[in-house]
């Protein structure tokens, strides 16, 4: 099955204390991206990568590092988390192959900083 | 940069009025747009996409979509809401030089009356 996961789907963690929120495909696709989403403002793009070693920013990368050292897999990195990084983050995939140009969505972590 | 202004933060509307959400987007060149669905506590549902063709689009649940370069719009329409079509709808622009990562609008969140 065609699919995007993300793990942990919950985490609960203290200001300070370095943490990764895993993502991977298995569809082969190129392109990966992060989201988080707030109440009130929608998803925001944090980083997307178009290839391994490709990463760029997004609209808020502040506070974030990402990594594409295989193509299937597109990790968040928050070295030293916040409470205003408390949010529900979403990884996506696609492919520049596809005729949809459509994106995949993982099934969401809720992260919570204290 | 390319954005996305879905101006009304809540609609209400009666189980079988139609609905009509705005949606305006801002992009130089032609748009990759999305209309996603996200019911309470859940991940996001692709309803309908755009990137060429007719400038009408059809997607699932019975939504449609009309692309309006000249208005720089991409409303979605309903003839008929369900109880069950509440929820938050999200437009979406995205760029293949991006790897087609999206830009959201804050969404609108539906709320159907019997």
């Amino acid at each position: 099955e065609a699919q995007v996961t993300q793990n942990p789907r919950y985490l609960i963690t203290v200001t300070g204390k370095k943490l990764t929120v895993t993502c991977s495909q298995n569809m082969n696709h190129e392109y990966m991206s992060w989201y988080r989403q707030d109440p009130g403002l929608g998803l925001r793009q944090i980083y997307y990568s178009m290839n391994v070693e490709v990463t760029d920013k997004g609209d808020v990368p502040e506070g974030y590092k990402v990594s594409r050292k295989e193509k299937r897999n597109f990790p968040l990195i928050l070295e030293s988390p916040s409470p205003n990084q408390t949010s529900l983050y979403f990884c996506a995939s696609s492919s520049r192959t596809s005729v949809s140009y459509e994106q995949y969505f993982g099934p969401g972590t809720r992260l919570t900083v204290t | 940069a390319q954005s996305v202004t879905q101006p009304d933060i809540h609609i209400t509307v009666s189980e079988g009025a139609s609905l009509e959400l705005r949606c305006n987007y801002s992009y130089g060149a032609t748009p990759y747009l999305f209309w996603y669905v996200q019911s309470p506590g859940q991940g996001l549902q692709l309803l309908l996409k755009y990137f060429s063709g007719d400038t009408l689009v059809q997607g699932i649940k019975g939504f449609e979509a009309e692309f309006k370069r000249s208005q720089s719009s991409f409303n979605l329409r309903k003839p008929s809401v369900h109880w069950s079509d509440a929820a938050e709808y999200f437009c979406a622009v995205g760029s293949p030089y991006s790897g087609y990562a999206l830009n959201f609008g804050k969404g609108t969140s539906l709320l159907v009356t019997p």
